[in-house]
């Protein structure tokens, strides 16, 4: 089983900042993976596919880049309603998993 | 419009049986595979499982074979999650989701609102 491990735990950062999240792969998954954000209470929304594609309604600030086994997500001024968990998912290989996620909070 | 719509919040005791449902709307149900995705109070994420309703073809994540048994009918365009025997360990959030339909693209792109499960005695 493939493990993603996110990276920092926890993000403080203010609105208007950059915000930088990292997700390593215990292997290889090629291009084969996704990103979602997480609001309280809501359930997941996906960001990115694809390791670098926006999905539909995406604004975009959101970018993602990578490949093999280190990925980014990139924020690049974040607004009041980004402040959320994001959690990357491989699926390039049975059983897909996800990590365990980044909280982004407001400094 | 895309939805999946769950049924309500349950609360259960240890060793009682529950079936979780989730109904697709403003798609072609049979052709897209539904997964189930567990997230315990205050934790991450976890894939549970997909089924391709069209054929009822399953795939189990190793962590959840043999503990819970997804099912489809899509003559009414509804999956679901069902346990024989709930633990108190079941207790969590657990979405529905739609597989995209891109090719070799096991993620998902419309989710359900999610389905509380509570397990006490």
């Amino acid at each position: 089983e493939i493990v993603l491990t996110q990276s920092p735990g926890t993000l403080s950062l203010s609105p208007g900042e950059r915000a930088t999240l990292s997700c390593r792969a215990s292997q290889s998954v090629s291009s084969y993976l996704a990103w979602y954000q997480q609001k309280p209470g809501q359930a997941p929304r996906l960001l990115i596919y694809g390791a670098s594609s926006r999905a539909t309604g995406i604004p975009d600030r959101f970018s993602g880049s990578g490949s093999g086994t280190d990925f980014t997500l990139t924020i690049s001024r974040l607004e009041p309603e980004d402040f959320a968990v994001y959690y990357c998912q491989q699926y390039g290989s049975s059983p897909r998993t996800f990590g365990q996620g980044t909280k982004v909070e407001i400094k | 419009e895309v939805q999946l719509v769950q049924s309500g919040a349950e609360v259960k005791k240890p060793g009682e049986s529950l079936k979780i449902s989730c109904k697709g709307s403003g798609y072609s149900f049979p052709i897209y595979w539904i997964g189930w995705v567990r997230q315990k109070p205050g934790k991450g994420l976890e894939w549970m499982g997909i089924i391709f309703p069209g054929d009822s073809d399953t795939r189990y994540s190793p962590s959840f074979q043999g503990q819970v048994t997804i099912s489809a009918d899509r003559s009414i365009s509804t999956a679901y999650l069902q346990w024989s025997s709930l633990k108190a360990s079941d207790t969590a959030m657990y979405y529905c989701a739609r597989r995209s339909p891109n090719s070799s693209s096991w993620y998902f792109d419309y989710w359900g609102q999610g389905t509380l499960v509570t397990v006490s005695s």
